[in-house]
């Protein structure tokens, strides 16, 4: 079946620094991918969405590339800041799932200042 | 803006007893999710709801049951709540499968004794 997998946390980075979080996906579907995020006492938000392979998503000055080749879709971030400090999810959405949405198991981010 | 709204947003419930955890969405979104949330395992599907009076099992639904009365509304029951439902709660609406945004409600907090 459908599966995420990413990068175990938690990670902690120096605000200034430079960020990727790696994720893989294995489907037979042609799938959107998603990157949620999610702060301290909130419920998950939406970050970015790529509905196509080879197309990149951006959103806050974070990015990521549909790499269809590779069935990956790492997140990256130039410059952390320690607002960027929360829990992110690769997720695929399957047209052809009942489930719609595959949830990889969360990385947390924290920026030390 | 997108409005998922959840209660309690705490809750302390003994073994044994009934618990009902409500959603209201004011986004006219077709479809509603309830997702858990504990440390190592990111968000788990327990059920979703297609509209009113329909309701599906996700991928770990015993000992939850799930009610779909109106557009709007979207209740979790826990008929006999057990230590090991311990756990955050997340209720979700959302769009067209596969390609789905969803929008998250600030989570209930539920600690079976």
């Amino acid at each position: 079946g459908d599966s995420v997998t990413q990068t175990k946390g938690p990670v902690t980075l120096s605000e200034g620094t430079s960020l990727t979080v790696n994720c893989s996906y294995e489907t037979k579907q042609y799938p959107t991918l998603f990157w949620y995020v999610q702060y301290p006492g909130e419920g998950p938000q939406l970050l970015f969405k790529v509905p196509k392979a080879n197309e990149k998503g951006s959103n806050r000055g974070f990015e990521a590339t549909y790499d269809k080749g590779t069935t990956s879709f790492h997140l990256q971030k130039a410059s952390v800041q320690e607002s960027d400090s929360a829990v992110y999810y690769c997720v695929l959405g399957d047209q052809g799932s009942n489930y719609q949405l595959i949830w990889g198991s969360g990385t947390k981010l924290i920026i030390k200042p | 803006e997108a409005a998922v709204t959840q209660s309690p947003r705490n809750k302390v419930a003994v073994t044994g007893g009934k618990v009902t955890l409500s959603c209201n969405q004011t986004n006219n979104h077709n479809n509603m999710y309830w997702y858990r949330q504990d440390t190592g395992h990111g968000l788990r599907l327990i059920h979703y709801s297609y509209g009113a009076g329909s309701t599906e099992k996700g991928d770990i639904p015993d000992g939850y049951k799930a009610s779909r009365p109106s557009q709007e509304n979207f209740s979790l029951i826990l008929e006999l709540a057990t230590p090991s439902q311990t756990s955050v709660y997340f209720c979700a609406s959302g769009e067209d499968w596969g390609q789905n945004t969803l929008y998250f409600g600030a989570g209930t907090r539920l600690s079976v004794l």
